[in-house]
């Protein structure tokens, strides 16, 4: 089973500011199976990035996904109020699994 | 309009099964690279995947809970059950529902739709 770790476990920054989240695999992972999600306090995970660098939907260009192999960085380029937010990383080789999850506070 | 419901019982006892329905419109789980699948998430903790349901009746477990999960589906329903057996506290989460869709540009499935999800809390 890949693990996926992300890192750090909270950013705090402030509004405007460049946020930079990592997700490292236990081994290498297929770009197109690796996928971003956001999650708001008391709400359902959403679709953010998919196949490591396509928005999905209606998702602002300011939300970037790069990387390959065992590294991918999910970069929010000027943080928004909406923004703050728990984000995961999700691979699936022949079974999905998701990262421990990256919490971006208001600092 | 997709959505996906999950239903099921708000409190169940250790040792007990837990049995867990999603109920979804605007999809089919008859179309090929459509599938169904649970994922769980205990208070203020991270998403787990659980199961996974294709359109052609493959079925993928957690490897580490396949022992005690079954999931089933019935079309003409429009309906994904998932069975968990041997309930323990710490199985106490909110348990949700998702497509699970593949996108052709990344040749790849992904999680697109998700339910409001159920919390289920373990309790003698």
């Amino acid at each position: 089973e890949i693990v996926l770790t992300q890192s750090p476990g909270t950013l705090s920054l402030s509004p405007g500011e460049r946020a930079t989240l990592s997700c490292r695999a236990s081994q290498s992972v297929y770009s197109s199976y690796l996928t971003w999600y956001q999650q708001k306090p008391g709400q359902t995970p959403r679709l953010l990035i998919y196949g490591a660098s396509s928005r999905a939907t209606g998702i602002p260009d300011r939300f970037i996904g790069s990387g390959s192999g065992t590294e991918f960085t999910l970069t929010i380029s000027r943080l928004e109020p909406e923004d703050f937010a728990v984000y995961y990383c999700q691979q699936y080789a022949t079974s999905p699994t998701f990262g421990g999850g990256t919490k971006v506070e208001i600092k | 309009q997709i959505t996906l419901k999950e239903s099921g019982p708000a409190l169940v006892k250790p040792t007990q099964t837990l049995t867990l329905t999603c109920t979804f419109s605007g999809f089919s789980l008859s179309t090929t690279s459509v599938g169904v699948g649970w994922i769980r998430q205990p208070p203020g903790k991270a998403l787990e995947w659980l199961a996974l349901i294709y359109w052609d009746d493959d079925k993928r477990y957690s490897p580490s809970l396949k022992s005690r999960l079954t999931i089933t589906k019935d079309t003409t329903k429009n309906q994904v059950v998932l069975t968990m057996t041997n309930m323990d506290l710490v199985d106490t989460a909110t348990y949700y529902c998702a497509r699970w869709t593949y996108f052709s540009d990344s040749g790849a499935y992904h999680f697109d739709y998700w339910g409001q999800g159920t919390l289920v809390s373990v309790s003698s």
